[in-house]
């Protein structure tokens, strides 16, 4: 089983500001089987970013992925104040799937 | 709209069972693979299965194999798991999610409910 490890695991910042988070997987992953998730409070999961670095669905540009191999990032150009939350990274092989433990963005 | 509706959480005892279902709309329901997703009180997410759109293939955790059946009733978009021998780690949010391509059956998840809470405690 392929383990993430996101870093850090709670990042402090202020709106405006830039977020970078990261995401080691325990061996490489193809960079198509690599996603990011953002999570609120009491609210399920909301895809960001697929393959590694492809934006989802009306997601805003400031969110961009990137990376391959063991290791990939999002980055958020400038911090709004709605994308205070959680982020999980996401891999999937042939018949298993794992998230990272997830990075806390927090004001 | 895609909306996923899941039902069947509450409260069991340590070996027991409960069946969650999974209700689908607003997409082909017939089309796509699906799987369960939980997460434990405050913690993060963790895969638990997915099953092909038509249902011929499945793939469970294993921290659930052997306890847990994934299945769909496609005439009635509806998914479910079925959990049997429950432990207290089971305790969670239970969601289920709807893969994002019509193209094998683990991948990114487009689609969330909105979870059903099982507590499994005495």
């Amino acid at each position: 089983e392929i383990v993430l490890t996101q870093s850090p695991g709670t990042l402090s910042l202020s709106p405006g500001e830039r977020a970078t988070l990261s995401c080691r997987a325990s061996q490489s992953v193809s960079s198509s089987y690599l996603g990011w998730y953002q999570q609120k409070p009491g609210q399920a999961p909301r895809l960001l970013i697929f393959g590694a670095s492809s934006r989802a669905t009306g997601i805003p540009d400031r969110f961009s992925g990137g990376g391959s191999g063991t290791d990939f990032t999002l980055t958020i150009s400038r911090l709004e104040p709605e994308d205070f939350a959680v982020y999980f990274c996401q891999q999937y092989g042939s018949s298993s799937l794992t998230f990272g433990g997830g990075t806390k963005v927090e004001i | 709209e895609v909306q996923l509706l899941e039902s069947g959480g509450g409260l069991v005892e340590p070996g027991g069972s409960l069946r969650l279902s999974c209700a689908a709309s607003g997409f082909t329901f017939s089309s796509y693979a699906m799987s369960w997703v939980r997460q434990a009180p405050g913690k993060g997410l963790e895969w638990v299965s997915g099953i092909s759109a038509g249902g011929g293939t499945i793939y469970y955790a294993d921290s659930v194999k052997g306890r847990f059946t994934i299945s769909r009733d496609n005439s009635k978009n509806t998914l479910f798991l079925q959990m049997n021998s429950l432990r207290a780690e089971d305790t969670a949010v239970y969601y289920c999610a709807k893969r994002d391509i019509v193209l094998m059956v683990l991948g990114h998840f487009d689609y969330w409910g909105q979870g059903t809470l099982v507590t499994v405690s005495s």
